[in-house]
Protein backbone atom coordinates (compact mmCIF):
# COMPACT_ATOMS: atom_id res chain seq x y z
CA UNK A 1 0.00 0.00 0.00
CA UNK A 2 1.04 3.29 -1.04
CA UNK A 3 2.04 6.04 1.44
CA UNK A 4 0.08 8.33 -0.16
CA UNK A 5 -3.10 7.77 -2.46
CA UNK A 6 -4.45 10.19 -4.96
CA UNK A 7 -7.01 9.11 -7.83
CA UNK A 8 -5.39 9.62 -10.72
CA UNK A 9 -8.80 10.97 -12.58
CA UNK A 10 -8.98 12.50 -15.27
CA UNK A 11 -11.22 14.73 -13.95
CA UNK A 12 -13.46 17.09 -16.43
CA UNK A 13 -15.54 19.97 -15.41
CA UNK A 14 -17.38 22.66 -17.09
CA UNK A 15 -16.06 25.96 -15.90
CA UNK A 16 -16.94 28.02 -13.23
CA UNK A 17 -17.91 24.37 -11.15
CA UNK A 18 -15.95 23.79 -7.62
CA UNK A 19 -13.52 21.55 -7.98
CA UNK A 20 -12.50 18.97 -4.88
CA UNK A 21 -9.42 17.18 -5.48
CA UNK A 22 -8.39 14.89 -2.32
CA UNK A 23 -5.62 12.54 -0.93
CA UNK A 24 -5.03 9.93 2.06
CA UNK A 25 -2.36 9.02 3.67
CA UNK A 26 -1.57 6.02 5.95
CA UNK A 27 1.85 7.49 7.67
CA UNK A 28 0.41 9.96 11.27
CA UNK A 29 4.26 11.28 11.03
CA UNK A 30 3.21 13.57 8.62
CA UNK A 31 2.21 17.16 9.87
CA UNK A 32 2.84 19.34 6.68
CA UNK A 33 0.81 18.97 3.75
CA UNK A 34 0.87 20.60 0.19
CA UNK A 35 -0.55 21.02 -3.33
CA UNK A 36 1.35 21.73 -6.47
CA UNK A 37 -0.26 22.37 -9.64
CA UNK A 38 1.71 21.07 -12.79
CA UNK A 39 1.17 21.99 -16.23
CA UNK A 40 2.41 19.36 -19.05
CA UNK A 41 6.24 19.71 -19.57
CA UNK A 42 6.35 22.09 -16.92
CA UNK A 43 7.85 22.02 -13.21
CA UNK A 44 5.55 21.80 -10.08
CA UNK A 45 4.35 24.98 -9.05
CA UNK A 46 3.50 25.35 -5.09
CA UNK A 47 -0.05 26.44 -4.41
CA UNK A 48 -1.17 25.78 -0.89
CA UNK A 49 1.01 24.87 2.01
CA UNK A 50 -0.19 24.12 5.47
CA UNK A 51 0.90 22.59 8.61
CA UNK A 52 -1.35 19.73 10.73
CA UNK A 53 -5.18 20.37 10.76
CA UNK A 54 -7.32 22.85 9.61
CA UNK A 55 -8.49 24.39 6.53
CA UNK A 56 -6.12 27.69 4.57
CA UNK A 57 -7.68 29.92 1.89
CA UNK A 58 -6.16 31.66 -0.89
CA UNK A 59 -8.36 33.24 -3.39
CA UNK A 60 -10.17 30.82 -5.10
CA UNK A 61 -7.71 27.63 -3.28
CA UNK A 62 -8.85 26.43 -0.45
CA UNK A 63 -6.60 23.85 1.38
CA UNK A 64 -8.30 21.78 3.99
CA UNK A 65 -6.68 18.93 6.53
CA UNK A 66 -8.26 16.32 8.61
CA UNK A 67 -5.32 14.57 10.18
CA UNK A 68 -7.81 12.33 12.59
CA UNK A 69 -9.16 11.25 9.67
CA UNK A 70 -5.78 11.38 7.58
CA UNK A 71 -7.34 13.06 4.86
CA UNK A 72 -6.48 16.17 2.70
CA UNK A 73 -8.64 18.19 0.03
CA UNK A 74 -7.71 21.03 -1.90
CA UNK A 75 -10.68 22.97 -3.42
CA UNK A 76 -11.01 24.74 -6.24
CA UNK A 77 -13.93 28.22 -7.07
CA UNK A 78 -15.09 29.29 -9.62
CA UNK A 79 -12.75 26.97 -11.89
CA UNK A 80 -11.30 28.37 -15.20
CA UNK A 81 -9.60 27.08 -18.15
CA UNK A 82 -6.21 28.02 -16.71
CA UNK A 83 -6.44 25.55 -13.91
CA UNK A 84 -6.34 22.80 -16.44
CA UNK A 85 -3.24 20.73 -15.18
CA UNK A 86 -2.39 17.80 -13.14
CA UNK A 87 -2.85 18.69 -8.91
CA UNK A 88 -0.19 17.00 -6.84
CA UNK A 89 -0.61 16.42 -3.47
CA UNK A 90 2.76 16.13 -1.02
CA UNK A 91 3.39 15.93 2.82
CA UNK A 92 6.22 14.92 4.72
CA UNK A 93 6.77 14.87 8.53
CA UNK A 94 8.24 17.01 11.20
CA UNK A 95 11.05 17.16 13.19
CA UNK A 96 13.51 19.47 10.99
CA UNK A 97 13.48 21.82 8.57
CA UNK A 98 14.69 19.15 5.18
CA UNK A 99 13.49 16.79 4.02
CA UNK A 100 11.87 14.21 1.61
CA UNK A 101 8.42 14.67 0.52
CA UNK A 102 6.36 12.07 -0.24
CA UNK A 103 3.86 12.87 -3.41
CA UNK A 104 0.71 11.18 -4.55
CA UNK A 105 0.08 9.96 -8.39
CA UNK A 106 -1.44 13.04 -9.42
CA UNK A 107 -4.79 14.33 -10.34
CA UNK A 108 -4.92 15.37 -14.46
CA UNK A 109 -7.82 18.23 -14.17
CA UNK A 110 -9.36 19.51 -17.09
CA UNK A 111 -11.95 22.56 -17.71
CA UNK A 112 -13.80 23.20 -20.28
CA UNK A 113 -14.53 26.58 -21.77
CA UNK B 1 15.00 36.87 -11.02
CA UNK B 2 15.61 34.65 -8.01
CA UNK B 3 14.73 30.91 -8.93
CA UNK B 4 15.81 27.87 -10.44
CA UNK B 5 17.00 26.57 -13.42
CA UNK B 6 18.03 23.39 -14.97
CA UNK B 7 20.11 22.26 -18.18
CA UNK B 8 19.57 20.91 -20.58
CA UNK B 9 15.58 20.50 -21.03
CA UNK B 10 15.71 17.79 -23.17
CA UNK B 11 18.46 15.35 -22.95
CA UNK B 12 19.42 11.69 -25.11
CA UNK B 13 21.69 9.21 -23.83
CA UNK B 14 22.53 6.39 -25.50
CA UNK B 15 22.80 2.95 -24.21
CA UNK B 16 26.13 2.26 -21.45
CA UNK B 17 26.75 6.91 -21.55
CA UNK B 18 26.77 8.50 -18.49
CA UNK B 19 24.95 11.82 -18.72
CA UNK B 20 25.02 14.64 -16.24
CA UNK B 21 21.80 17.40 -15.20
CA UNK B 22 22.41 20.66 -13.98
CA UNK B 23 20.75 22.29 -11.20
CA UNK B 24 21.34 25.69 -10.03
CA UNK B 25 19.87 28.00 -7.81
CA UNK B 26 19.92 31.82 -6.08
CA UNK B 27 17.53 31.48 -3.87
CA UNK B 28 19.95 30.87 -1.23
CA UNK B 29 18.73 27.77 -0.50
CA UNK B 30 20.46 25.48 2.27
CA UNK B 31 18.42 22.51 0.96
CA UNK B 32 18.58 20.98 -2.45
CA UNK B 33 17.01 17.81 -3.94
CA UNK B 34 16.40 15.49 -7.09
CA UNK B 35 13.71 13.36 -8.01
CA UNK B 36 12.17 11.38 -10.83
CA UNK B 37 8.42 11.49 -12.28
CA UNK B 38 7.34 8.68 -14.69
CA UNK B 39 3.73 9.12 -16.57
CA UNK B 40 0.90 7.93 -13.86
CA UNK B 41 3.26 7.69 -10.78
CA UNK B 42 4.30 10.79 -8.90
CA UNK B 43 7.54 12.02 -7.45
CA UNK B 44 10.11 10.25 -6.43
CA UNK B 45 12.99 11.34 -4.61
CA UNK B 46 16.75 10.06 -5.90
CA UNK B 47 19.00 12.30 -3.54
CA UNK B 48 19.22 15.35 -1.00
CA UNK B 49 21.58 17.16 0.16
CA UNK B 50 20.70 19.49 3.08
CA UNK B 51 24.36 21.05 3.02
CA UNK B 52 27.48 21.82 1.05
CA UNK B 53 29.33 18.70 0.64
CA UNK B 54 26.82 16.39 2.07
CA UNK B 55 24.14 14.41 0.70
CA UNK B 56 21.85 11.04 1.71
CA UNK B 57 20.33 8.56 -0.74
CA UNK B 58 16.35 8.83 -1.24
CA UNK B 59 14.16 6.04 -2.50
CA UNK B 60 15.58 5.34 -5.82
CA UNK B 61 19.41 6.36 -6.24
CA UNK B 62 20.73 3.33 -7.13
CA UNK B 63 22.16 4.23 -10.42
CA UNK B 64 22.94 8.15 -10.00
CA UNK B 65 25.65 9.95 -8.16
CA UNK B 66 25.52 13.27 -7.45
CA UNK B 67 27.70 16.21 -5.57
CA UNK B 68 27.64 19.26 -3.75
CA UNK B 69 30.33 21.05 -3.87
CA UNK B 70 28.34 24.88 -4.33
CA UNK B 71 25.31 25.46 -2.42
CA UNK B 72 24.11 27.13 -5.25
CA UNK B 73 24.46 24.00 -7.44
CA UNK B 74 23.54 20.32 -7.22
CA UNK B 75 24.31 18.26 -10.33
CA UNK B 76 23.07 14.62 -11.18
CA UNK B 77 24.91 11.94 -13.07
CA UNK B 78 22.47 9.42 -14.03
CA UNK B 79 25.12 6.45 -15.15
CA UNK B 80 25.05 3.62 -17.16
CA UNK B 81 23.95 1.73 -14.34
CA UNK B 82 20.29 3.07 -14.19
CA UNK B 83 18.45 0.48 -16.02
CA UNK B 84 15.81 2.38 -17.02
CA UNK B 85 16.64 5.88 -17.24
CA UNK B 86 13.93 7.35 -19.02
CA UNK B 87 12.05 10.44 -17.52
CA UNK B 88 11.62 13.41 -16.46
CA UNK B 89 14.11 14.60 -13.70
CA UNK B 90 12.94 17.60 -11.21
CA UNK B 91 15.17 19.15 -8.70
CA UNK B 92 14.12 21.97 -6.08
CA UNK B 93 15.54 23.20 -3.20
CA UNK B 94 13.98 24.56 0.34
CA UNK B 95 14.68 27.48 3.20
CA UNK B 96 13.76 27.99 6.86
CA UNK B 97 9.85 27.35 5.79
CA UNK B 98 10.42 24.06 4.62
CA UNK B 99 8.86 24.63 1.14
CA UNK B 100 10.21 23.34 -1.94
CA UNK B 101 10.35 24.98 -4.91
CA UNK B 102 10.83 23.18 -8.20
CA UNK B 103 13.08 23.87 -11.43
CA UNK B 104 11.59 23.50 -15.01
CA UNK B 105 12.92 19.75 -15.12
CA UNK B 106 15.05 17.84 -17.72
CA UNK B 107 13.34 15.32 -19.71
CA UNK B 108 15.79 12.34 -20.33
CA UNK B 109 15.48 9.93 -23.08
CA UNK B 110 17.44 6.97 -23.59
CA UNK B 111 17.98 6.45 -27.43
Amino acid sequence: QKEVEQDPGPLSVPEGAIVSLNCTYSNSAFQYFMWYRQYSRKGPELLMYTYSSGNKEDGRFTAQVDKSSKYISLFIRDSQPSDSATYLCAMRAGGTSYGKLTFGQGTILTVHP
Amino acid sequence: DGGITQSPKYLFRKEGQNVTLSCEQNLNHDAMYWYRQDPGQGLRLIYYSQIVNDFQKGDIAEGYSVSREKKESFPLTVTSAQKNPTAFYLCASSGTTNEQFFGPGTRLTVL
